[in-house]
C-alpha cells in the first residue's frame, strides 16, 4: 500500500493563477481531508468528505474548491490564488463505516508546499 | 477561539529522562483525543489516542493521561530518545461533528544526547 499520495511536493503559482494539488488514496478510505498547516497555527481543516459524491466545508474553505468524484481521490483546487494561500496543504483520509465509527486516526500523506507570489 | 490549545510551543528534554507534553481543550463536547507526531518535510503521524471513558492508555514508551474534569490531556514519553525529537499535535473530536478533527497548534520536542 502506498497510503495516501500528493502531489505535487512543491509548488509556485503567481497571484490570480489556478492549480489543482492532486490526493489519493490506496486504502479504501471512505472519508478523505484537506488540511493546512502555517507557522504558529497547527492544522486547519479546509475541506472534507465521507464518501463519493459528498463534500462540506471545514474551519477555513474560502478560495478553495473540492470534488469527490470516486473513492480513492480527492482532489483541492485553487480557483485564483492569493499570498494568503502560501501554506503547506496536507490530505489525510481515514475509514468512517459504522463499525469502526469516527475514531479511526488518520493517515497523512507528506504535503504539498505551496507559494503564491 | 482556539478549542485545543498547547501552551508550550517547545521543549527541551534530556536523553533518557521523561518528556511530558501538554494539552488543554476548552469543548465538553470532545470526547475522544489523539496525538500525532510529525517530522519535518513528513506527514503526521499517528502515535496514541485515548477516549473519554478512560483516564489512561498506555503504548510502548508513550502513555496518555486524560483529566477530564480539568479538560486536560498529556503524553508522556518514557524514557525519551533522540529519534523522538518531532513536532507534537494534540486532536480532538466530538461525536456527531461529522468526524472533523481539531488540532493543537504543536509542541516541538528536542531530545538532546
Amino acid at each position: 500500500n502506498a497510503g495516501v499520495t500528493q502531489t505535487p511536493k512543491f509548488q509556485v503559482l503567481k497571484t490570480g493563477q489556478s492549480m489543482t494539488l492532486q490526493c489519493a488514496q490506496d486504502m479504501n478510505h471512505e472519508y478523505m481531508s484537506w488540511y493546512r498547516q502555517d507557522p504558529g497555527m497547527g492544522l486547519r481543516l479546509i475541506h472534507y468528505s465521507v464518501g463519493a459524491g459528498i463534500t462540506d466545508q471545514g474551519e477555513v474553505p474560502n478560495g478553495y474548491n473540492v470534488s469527490r468524484s470516486t473513492t480513492e481521490d480527492f482532489p483541492l483546487r485553487l480557483l485564483s490564488a492569493a499570498p494568503s494561500q502560501t501554506s503547506v496543504y496536507f490530505c489525510a483520509s481515514r475509514r468512517s463505516t459504522a463499525t469502526i465509527s469516527y475514531n479511526s486516526p488518520l493517515h497523512f500523506g507528506n504535503g504539498t508546499r505551496l507559494t503564491v507570489t | 477561539d482556539q478549542q485545543v490549545k498547547q501552551n508550550s510551543p517547545s521543549l527541551s528534554v534530556q536523553e533518557g529522562r521523561i518528556s511530558i507534553l501538554n494539552c488543554d481543550y476548552t469543548n465538553s463536547m470532545f470526547d475522544y483525543f489523539l496525538w500525532y507526531k510529525k517530522y519535518p518535510a513528513e506527514g503526521p503521524t499517528f502515535l496514541i489516542s485515548i477516549s473519554s471513558i478512560k483516564d489512561k492508555n498506555e503504548d510502548g514508551r508513550f502513555t496518555v493521561f486524560l483529566n477530564k474534569s480539568a479538560k486536560h490531556l498529556s503524553l508522556h514519553i518514557v524514557p525519551s530518545q533522540p529519534g523522538d525529537s518531532a513536532v507534537y499535535f494534540c486532536a480532538a473530536s466530538a461525536r456527531g461533528s461529522n468526524y472533523k478533527l481539531t488540532f493543537g497548534k504543536g509542541t516541538l520536542l528536542t531530545v538532546n544526547p
